[in-house]
């Protein structure tokens, strides 16, 4: 069945790039989404790429798809504490079920 | 525009006791999304309602379980009995459109509610 796998936690130190990384299966998704949760709230879009694009970058993200391995990465650049956050990969697989994967935990050390 | 307003915020109860989370979805959106979150599942979608009508829920847990939505404004997640094991934070999220279809689709998410069953 479909699954989105993510690792669970990722510790960088401020002002250096985090890279967090996500795998998929599901090699009909048009768009695969990057959703952000900062403790106490809600899941908010991130970003997103389009299945046929390689890169996206956003100010201090970017976004790579590597369609053949089915893999997803979002980089942030010069990361900050309020960066800290879970980050959750997520693929469409029907008109309203998301799969998402478990989330990274993303831990900024001073 | 205020997004997707969920209440209460947080909830503590006793097991048995009848539980009702609200939502209030973004004005124009036509899909109203419940997810419930905890450590060990992850993020899982319970039911999807499209123009205010259920549409898939086979995610809700058992028949205690129920949801509905009697106008495109307002949403209710109605657990009953309550039990610990529904202890989690439940979300209501709301779409322009389901994901389907061209272009992107972003699903926005009240600040959730906060269930803890005793």
């Amino acid at each position: 069945g479909e699954d989105v796998e993510q690792s669970l936690f990722l510790s960088v130190r401020e002002g250096d790039s985090s890279v967090i990384n996500c795998t998929y299966t599901d090699s009909s998704s048009t768009y695969l989404y990057w959703y952000k949760q900062e403790p106490g709230a809600g899941l908010q879009l991130l970003t997103y790429i389009f299945s046929n694009m390689d890169m996206k970058q956003d100010q201090r993200l970017t976004v790579l798809l590597n369609k053949k391995d089915k893999h997803l990465s979002l980089r942030i650049a010069d990361t900050q504490t309020g960066d800290s956050a879970i980050y959750f990969c997520a693929e469409p697989v029907s008109n309203y079920q998301l799969i998402w994967g478990a989330g990274t935990k993303l831990i900024i050390k001073p | 525009d205020a997004g997707v307003i969920q209440s209460p915020r947080h909830e503590v109860t006793e097991m048995g006791q009848e539980v009702t989370l609200r939502c209030k979805p973004i004005s124009g959106h036509n899909s109203l999304f419940w997810y419930r979150q905890t450590m060990m599942r992850g993020l899982e979608l319970l039911i999807y309602f499209n123009n205010n009508v259920p549409i898939d829920d086979s995610g809700m847990p058992e028949d205690r379980f129920s949801a509905k939505m009697p106008n495109a404004s307002f949403s209710t997640l109605k657990i009953q009995p309550s039990e610990p094991r529904d202890s989690a934070v439940y979300f209501c999220a709301s779409s322009l459109r389901g994901l389907g279809g061209s272009g992107a689709n972003v699903l926005t998410f009240g600040a959730g509610s906060r269930l803890t069953v005793l």
